[in-house]
């Protein structure tokens, strides 16, 4: 049962650049979020898709952008990473409750 | 607007004592409650739900929760805990909509 996957796991990049974080689930869920988690700041929402072919901004969407291609999988891009963005990014899918990936520690420098 | 807050950042506590993490939510997002927890370098996981009927929700490892309307609250209890509770705990709450809403988490750290 996999779940939920998140990749990569680890990442550093530099100011400026930019990358793509993938998220894939197996449960047939059709929503599906994205969430940075910061110390003190518990979990915020950052881009959520309601079904496949829909996306809307959560609380903090200023610097990323999201993919929804198919019912499985939902990226989440940064265009030109800054040190702000610096944090560690979990994906999840619901159904009821939440399903969560492992989640990507990123930090930018 | 949409808030569930919880009160405490960090709780301390010896092995075998009793426990309570307090969660108080918006009315706004009263329809459905979660607990979740986080062990370290690790995703959430669900502890236990609260969607409707009773208000008292268990999960399997002793935990338990009880919805309450009057005072907006979903607080967390264990009568009797152990070193591996130790994690940080995440209340949550939905209204329906898509947006689920997360507390800002509490620490709990089981002492010996």
């Amino acid at each position: 049962n996999a779940g939920v996957t998140q990749t990569p796991k680890f990442q550093v990049l530099k100011t400026g650049q930019s990358m793509t974080l993938q998220c894939a689930q197996d449960m047939n869920h059709n929503s599906m979020y994205w969430y940075r988690q910061d110390p003190g700041m518990g979990l915020r929402l950052i881009y959520y898709s309601a079904s496949e072919g829909t996306t809307d901004k959560g609380e903090v969407p200023n610097g990323y952008n999201v993919s929804r291609l198919n019912k499985r999988e939902f990226s989440l891009r940064l265009e030109s990473a800054a040190p702000s963005q610096t944090s560690v990014y979990f994906c999840a899918s619901l159904a009821g409750e939440a399903f969560f990936g492992q989640g990507t520690r990123l930090t930018v420098v | 607007a949409q808030s569930v807050t919880q009160l405490d950042s960090q709780v301390p506590v010896f092995e075998e004592a009793p426990v309570e993490l307090r969660c108080n939510y918006s009315s706004s997002v009263s329809v459905y409650l979660f607990w979740y927890v986080q062990y370290p370098n690790q995703g959430l996981q669900l502890l236990l739900k609260y969607l409707s009927g009773s208000t008292l929700v268990e999960s399997i490892n002793g935990f338990e929760a009880e919805f309450n309307k009057s005072q907006t609250s979903f607080h967390l209890r264990k009568p009797s805990v152990h070193i591996s509770d130790t994690a940080e705990y995440f209340c949550a709450g939905t209204s329906g909509t898509y947006k689920y809403i997360f507390g800002t988490g509490t620490r709990l750290k089981v002492l010996a």
